[in-house]
C-alpha cells in the first residue's frame, strides 16, 4: 500500500482481556518499529524488526507484551490481560532500510483499557 | 547517557509571529536529527532531516531547522507562522540500543496558534 496501515484504529478492552493490534507497513521496508505514546508524551520504543527478526524488544513493558513479524511484512503487537496503564496509543512506523533512517508512521491504534 | 530533550512542553505563538522550538541531545558523535509533527489523531510526519553537510536544512511546510554542534542543539524554526501550524513537534534522535540505532523521540512541544 501507499502507506502504513494499522488496525484497528480504535479499541476498548476490559481490564483482563487479551488485545491484538495489527500493522501493515509499506511493502518492501525492511525495518519496522513499534511505538507507546502516552496522552501528552513522545513515542516510547517498543520493539523493533528487521525482516523476521526481532533485534530489540528492549522497551516492552512487561512480559504480557509480546510482537510478532513472521514474514517479515505484517506485524501484530499483542498484550495480554491488559491493564489500565496500557491505555495509549500504539504506533507503526517503517523504514526502507534497516537501522534508523526516515520513519513512515502509520495512524496508530488507540488503546483504552476499562 | 545518550538522551533527547525538548525544554519546552508549550509555546505559544500569534499567527504571522516567527517560530523557534528547541532540541538539544547527548550524544558521543554528530548523531543523525529529525523533526517530526503530529497533527491531532495522526501519527507522525517527517518535516526535515540533517544527516550531514550543510547545518543549515530546509523541510516542508516552510520549515527550517539548524545544527549547532558547539550547542548540541537542532532547533526548529519558521519565519511566519500560519493557524494550520497548531500541532505537536517531535525531536528524534537515533540512540544505540542492543546493537540497532533505535529513533528516539523527545517527549514533544505543543504549539499553540492564536489568531
Amino acid at each position: 500500500g501507499a502507506g502504513v496501515s494499522q488496525s484497528p484504529r480504535y479499541k476498548v478492552a476490559k481490564r483482563g482481556q487479551d488485545v491484538a493490534l495489527r500493522c501493515d507497513p509499506i511493502s518492501g521496508h525492511v525495518s519496522l518499529f513499534w511505538y507507546q505514546q502516552a496522552l501528552g508524551q513522545g513515542p516510547e520504543f517498543l520493539t523493533y524488526f528487521q525482516n523476521e527478526a526481532q533485534l530489540d524488544k528492549s522497551g516492552l513493558p512487561s512480559d504480557r507484551f509480546f510482537a510478532e513479524r513472521p514474514e517479515g511484512s505484517v506485524s501484530t503487537l499483542k498484550i495480554q490481560r491488559t491493564q489500565q496503564e496500557d491505555s495509549a496509543v500504539y504506533l507503526c512506523a517503517s523504514s526502507f532500510r534497516p537501522g534508523a533512517n526516515v520513519l513512515t508512521f502509520g495512524a496508530g491504534s488507540r488503546l483504552t483499557v476499562l | 547517557a545518550q538522551s533527547v530533550t525538548q525544554p519546552d512542553i508549550h509555546i505559544t505563538v500569534s499567527e504571522g509571529a516567527s517560530l523557534e522550538l528547541r532540541c538539544n541531545y547527548s550524544y558521543g558523535a554528530t548523531p543523525y536529527l529529525f523533526w517530526y509533527v503530529q497533527s491531532p489523531g495522526q501519527g507522525l510526519q517527517l518535516l526535515l532531516k540533517y544527516f550531514s553537510g550543510d547545518t543549515l536544512v530546509q523541510g516542508i511546510k516552510g520549515f527550517e531547522a539548524e545544527f549547532k554542534r558547539s550547542q548540541s542543539s537542532f532547533n526548529l524554526r519558521k519565519p511566519s507562522v500560519h493557524w494550520s501550524d497548531a500541532a505537536e513537534y517531535f525531536c528524534a534522535v537515533p540512540l544505540l540500543s542492543g546493537g540497532s540505532y533505535i529513533p528516539t523521540f523527545g517527549r514533544g512541544t505543543s504549539l499553540i496558534v492564536h489568531p
